[in-house]
């Protein structure tokens, strides 16, 4: 069975960092395309970021980039998130997503982020 | 960016009533649509693929069409596990984007 469990979200104050983690299992996770997405409260989705297999191709959306960034060690099988210079409007559920065709095929339960002073 | 528009915002309807939501998006996308589902505290889940490809263990009430830039999901016979917000999205060119979703609730 596929597995996402997102960690390491948490209350952090305004221009503060946090790294989310995403321990994947169930799939050879060095095979596939992995996405961040999430959910302000009460809200709609919002995709984030992606990275390929190996890391080489990486994308952004705009409201994050230069602040964000996502990494991957295909060795533990976990996708990273370090969030830099946060923002009230980062307040979210973040969601570690594995990629299918085009798709976003499985999600993770998600880690709340709460950015706040 | 590709907008990606829904309709209705939210809907009422009763167990049975075959139920209709449609997203239009702000170019063609080639049929990258994708829908899902997601219910209260939970995260999404991928019920419909490339415009209406039904994923595995999806109850074959959902069904999904269209083309170029005109999407449509339809649930022909709601069913009280249905009661959800769904979710368009373009797979077509970065920055994925979501539709603002649609409420089904209970009538």
């Amino acid at each position: 069975e596929v597995q996402l469990v997102e960690s390491g979200g948490g209350l952090v104050q305004p221009g503060g960092s946090l790294r989310l983690s995403c321990a994947a299992s169930g799939f050879i996770f060095s095979n596939y395309w992995m996405h961040w997405a999430r959910q302000a409260p009460g809200k709609g989705l919002v995709w984030v970021s992606r990275s390929d297999s190996d890391g080489g191709i990486i994308d952004y959306a705009d409201s994050v980039k230069g602040r964000f960034t996502i990494s991957r060690d295909n060795a533990k099988n976990t996708l990273y998130l370090q969030m830099n210079s946060l923002r009230a409007e980062d307040t979210a559920t973040y969601y570690c997503v594995k990629a299918g065709r085009n798709t976003l095929d499985v999600w993770g339960q998600g880690t709340t982020v709460t950015v706040s002073s | 960016d590709i907008q990606m528009t829904q309709s209705p915002s939210s809907l009422s309807a009763s167990v049975g009533d075959r139920v209709t939501i449609t997203c239009r998006a702000s170019q063609s996308i080639n049929s990258y649509l994708n829908w899902y589902q997601q219910r209260p505290g939970k995260a999404p889940n991928l019920l419909i693929s490339a415009a209406s490809s039904l994923q595995g263990g999806v109850p074959s009430r959902f069904s999904g069409s269209g083309s170029g830039t005109d999407y449509t999901l339809t649930i022909s016979s709601l069913q009280p596990e249905d009661f959800a917000i769904y979710y368009c999205q373009q797979g077509y060119s970065i920055p994925w984007t979501f539709g603002q979703g649609t409420k089904v609730e209970i009538k």
